[in-house]
């Protein structure tokens, strides 16, 4: 069975830092999604990275993937308080997801 | 982009009731549909893969006779907690979507059984 590891579980942030979530599966994957939760609420999609090298910008989010390492990155940059959420990494292989733990970031003011 | 709906939000029942839980693919067909369990502060769990036109496919573990899956057509799929107990209290989420699209989730339902 695959297995997939976040880390860290926990983030406190201050606002204006940078980080990164690192997500790590353990065998042959054909894509990795990366999901947003706030609570009490369902996923929202961030990223789909589908190819080794991939990498992906969208606002202080960057996402990427080595597929080699079967190591995926989501990097924050100059974290705002809006960006407080649990992030989940999700590596596909046909159609079956399996999630990561999750990372639960609280940027604080 | 695809939009999958699913209702209720929430719902609360008695002990050894009932539940049904839609899933609909609002713009697009859906041949596979996904079942998933979350527990509070945890990840998420697959359940089952509903199939359009056979039986669904449930994981290891997953009481297939508690958590009846009927996707009967290519854009609804239906969970449903038969005979509920209050362990069976859980956020009950769905997806589609197509493989290189991504896949989208439901909003997500908040069983509350007591």
């Amino acid at each position: 069975e695959l297995k997939v590891e976040q880390n860290p579980l926990f983030l406190s942030m201050q606002e204006g830092k940078n980080y990164t979530i690192y997500c790590n599966y353990s065998t042959t994957s054909d894509r990795l999604y990366w999901y947003r939760q706030d609570p009490g609420k369902s996923l929202e999609s961030l990223f789909v990275l589908l190819s080794n090298g991939a990498v992906k910008q969208e606002g202080r989010l960057m996402a990427s993937l080595d597929t080699k390492a079967r190591l995926s990155t989501l990097h924050i940059t100059a974290a705002v308080h809006d960006l407080s959420a649990t992030y989940f990494c999700a590596v596909v292989t046909g159609n079956q997801f399996y999630f990561g733990t999750g990372t639960s970031l609280t940027v604080i003011p | 982009g695809a939009v999958v709906s699913q209702h209720p939000s929430r719902v609360i029942c008695k002990s050894g009731t009932s539940v049904k839980i839609e899933c609909r693919s609002l713009d697009f067909q859906a041949t596979t549909m996904f079942w998933y369990r979350q527990f509070p502060k945890k990840s998420l769990m697959l359940m089952a893969t509903s199939n359009e036109g056979s039986k669904a496919t449930y994981e290891q573990g997953v009481e297939k006779d508690k958590f009846l899956i009927n996707h009967a057509s290519l854009t609804l799929s239906t969970l449903t907690v038969t005979s509920a107990h209050p362990e069976d209290s859980s956020f009950y989420i769905c997806s589609a979507g197509q493989t290189l699209h991504g896949y989208t989730f439901g909003s997500g339902t908040r069983l509350t059984v007591v």
